[in-house]
């Protein structure tokens, strides 16, 4: 069973700083990598996802993948009230989805 | 736009029945999952199911069942709900063979189960 941990929250930070969300898997031959965003009583949607080592932007989303350290993480650049959600980090490499527990992340006004 | 739905948005059941989930995805997909969510555990994968009459334990199959007989619907059953069984179910579907997206599940807006 792959093991995929995040950083505990709950994460809370002004409006208009950066959000940074981190993940560690423990396969190390997982090739997909996945944020999904769970705002309360709804289900997850696909924020971002990274197949290759490096950055990928996306907006205000900035996903980093390093294959080596197994970690990847999201940068929530200039956070906003609508941003207020859990992050859930998924790793995958066989069609099925391991997700971390998530990271509550609040955003003060 | 992908659009996953499941039957019921909330399910209260009695212990002992025999409960039926089902999920629709419209876009095609041949692999389709049922999860279930549960406050700091996470998503939980119950059962998965790559093609019609296919199916796959996930990691937690003990008191369900699944069946898929049709490519497009995806059924979770609880054989004898039990009060340990409630939370809230989501299925998702993808399409495996479709880069740069490939393996990207969609999810279904999620089933409340409460179990008395």
């Amino acid at each position: 069973q792959k093991e995929v941990e995040q950083n505990s929250g709950p994460l809370s930070v002004p409006e208009g700083a950066i959000a940074s969300l981190n993940c560690t898997y423990s396969d190390r031959g997982s090739q997909s990598f996945f944020w999904y965003r769970q705002y309360s009583g709804k289900s997850p949607e696909l924020i971002m996802f990274i197949y290759s080592n490096g950055d990928k932007e996306d907006g205000r989303f900035t996903a980093q993948l390093n294959k080596a350290s197994q970690y990847v993480s999201l940068l929530i650049r200039d956070s906003q009230p609508s941003d207020s959600a859990t992050y859930l980090c998924a790793v995958t490499g066989d069609y099925k989805l391991s997700f971390g527990a998530g990271t509550t992340v609040t955003v003060r006004a | 736009d992908v659009k996953v739905t499941q039957s019921s948005r909330y399910l209260v059941k009695r212990t002992g029945e025999k409960v039926f989930l089902e999920c629709v995805q419209d876009m095609d997909h041949e692999n389709m999952f049922w999860y279930r969510q549960d406050p700091g555990l996470g998503l939980r994968l119950i059962y998965f199911s790559y093609d019609v009459k296919m199916k796959e334990k996930g990691d937690i199959p003990e008191g369900y069942s699944v069946s898929r007989e049709k490519k497009e619907r995806f059924s979770l059953i609880l054989e004898s709900a039990s009060t340990n069984q409630t939370s809230m179910y989501l299925c998702a579907s993808s399409h495996p063979t479709r880069p740069p997206i490939q393996e990207t599940q969609y999810f279904g807006p999620g089933t409340r189960l409460l179990v008395l």
